[in-house]
């Protein structure tokens, strides 16, 4: 199974920052990633999908980069609403695997 | 607009059995491939089961193989998990996630463009 880790697991951050989150996978996917935002009690919400394609309906704040085994999730200026934790996932083989989630905090 | 709706989770002792539904709507079911993913308390997302539009194709974590059935009733727009032998360890959350992607040659890659709100399933004496 290829497995997903991300980095760091918890950031804390204001309003207006910009933050990146790190996915790594244990071995190529080439651009076969997405990201998913997750808010408490709720399900979670496809962001990117193919490393860099923006979801419709999601803000342009987020990008996604990278290939191979590097991958990065930008928000370029946090707002309110983006607290929350998110989660990579590979979707190059089955069993499709997720990152163990990265908590963005105030 | 898309929407999956899922029922039939509830306390079970281990060793028992469960059948969860996801109710869609909003979309051609029968056109697309849906998934099952789970989620314990404090843990990460954890995909467990495929299955392809006709039914025909279906696929399953190590996790859950032998023990899970994952179907589909095109004709109800719903999607099911069976699942016996339960342990405690399949405690979670469990979602329907509908499938978005596109297959290049014998190579299909799917992401999950629109998931359900949740189920709970605990697994306890």
């Amino acid at each position: 199974d290829i497995q997903m880790t991300q980095s760091p697991s918890t950031l804390s951050a204001s309003v207006g920052d910009r933050v990146t989150i790190t996915c790594r996978a244990s071995q190529s996917i080439s651009t076969w990633l997405a990201w998913y935002q997750q808010k408490p009690g709720a399900a979670p919400k496809l962001l990117i999908y193919q490393t860099s394609n923006l979801e419709s309906g999601v803000p342009s704040r987020f990008s996604g980069s990278g290939s191979g085994t590097e991958f990065t999730l930008t928000i370029s200026s946090l707002q309110p609403e983006d607290f929350a934790t998110f989660y990579c996932q590979q979707y190059d083989n089955y069993p499709y695997t997720f990152g163990q989630g990265t908590k963005l905090e105030i | 607009e898309v929407q999956l709706v899922e029922s039939g989770g509830d306390l079970v002792q281990p060793g028992g059995s469960l059948r969860l539904s996801c109710a869609a709507s909003g979309f051609t079911f029968s056109m697309y491939s849906i998934n099952w993913m789970r989620q314990a308390p404090g843990m990460r997302l954890e995909w467990i089961a495929y299955i392809g539009h006709t039914g025909e194709t279906k696929y399953y974590a190590d996790s859950v193989k032998g023990r899970f059935t994952i179907s589909r009733d095109n004709a109800k727009n719903s999607l099911y998990l069976q699942m016996n032998s339960l342990r405690d360890e399949d405690t979670a959350v469990y979602y329907c996630a509908k499938d978005r992607g596109h297959c290049n040659g014998g190579n299909c890659y799917r992401y999950h463009d629109s998931w359900g709100q949740g189920t709970l399933v605990t697994v306890s004496s």
